[in-house]
């Protein structure tokens, strides 16, 4: 089983406080996580990435959290500014016999109010 | 800065037909990948492309589907006779090295298949 799911489909967050982004997998073998932002009529952009060796890892105002135990993922954004609001999504990457499998959850949308 | 630029940005088709996706990679990547999103759904990984082959390909990605990169500058996905379930938003993306880098993705082009 590799999926990669994310349940909240919407959250809402005041200017200046933290969003908080989960992402739950159920594949212990995922070796690389990733997140992405998604404005509308727009491909995805990278954001952060993490490594299934690594728990944490911090660029600027986003910082990834990998729980390997709970198999939770979860995306910091402080302080949250109104042009984070957009989809973000989480993706794993899973290698296997020299390939890889490439993982998207469904998507949770951040509105972030002025 | 560069960008991954994708042609058209629409594309309406009818159901049986043959459709070319154009894109164009940044410039001195070297790995290349198509992505798509059906309406209301997770982005999926359909194939990635790295020294003139392609290097992994997903369930999606059947005998319909091929990539090609013919001149060295442009990357192609072709659909050789489209259905109705093809209708979508394609992504096309690029990195300068393997998957754990980061990828920089196109605008899209959304497919109707009628």
């Amino acid at each position: 089983d590799q999926q990669v799911k994310q349940n909240s489909p919407s959250l809402s967050v005041q200017e200046g406080r933290i969003s908080i982004l989960n992402c739950d997998y159920t594949n212990s073998m995922f070796d690389y996580f990733l997140w992405y932002k998604k404005y509308p009529a727009e491909g995805p952009t990278f954001l952060i990435s993490i490594s299934s060796i690594k728990d944490k890892n911090e660029d600027g105002r986003f910082t990834v959290f990998l729980n390997k135990s709970a198999k939770h993922l979860s995306l910091h954004i402080v302080p949250s500014q109104p042009g984070d609001s957009a989809v973000y999504f989480c993706a794993a990457i899973w290698r296997t016999s020299g390939t890889y499998k490439y993982i998207f959850g469904t998507g949770t949308r951040l509105k972030v109010l002025a | 800065e560069p960008e991954v630029t994708q042609t058209p940005s629409h594309q309406v088709t009818q159901m049986g037909q043959e459709v070319i996706l154009r894109c164009v990679p940044i410039s001195n990547h070297l790995y290349f990948y198509w992505y798509r999103q059906i309406l209301g759904q997770k982005v999926e990984f359909l194939v990635s492309f790295y020294n003139n082959e392609i290097s992994e390909k997903s369930e999606i990605f059947d005998d319909q589907f091929s990539v090609e990169r013919p001149d060295g500058s442009n990357f192609t996905l072709k659909i050789r006779s489209t259905k109705l379930e093809d209708s979508a938003m394609y992504f096309c993306a690029s990195a300068k090295r393997g998957v754990e880098e980061t990828q920089y993705f196109g605008p899209g082009t959304r497919l109707l298949v009628l």
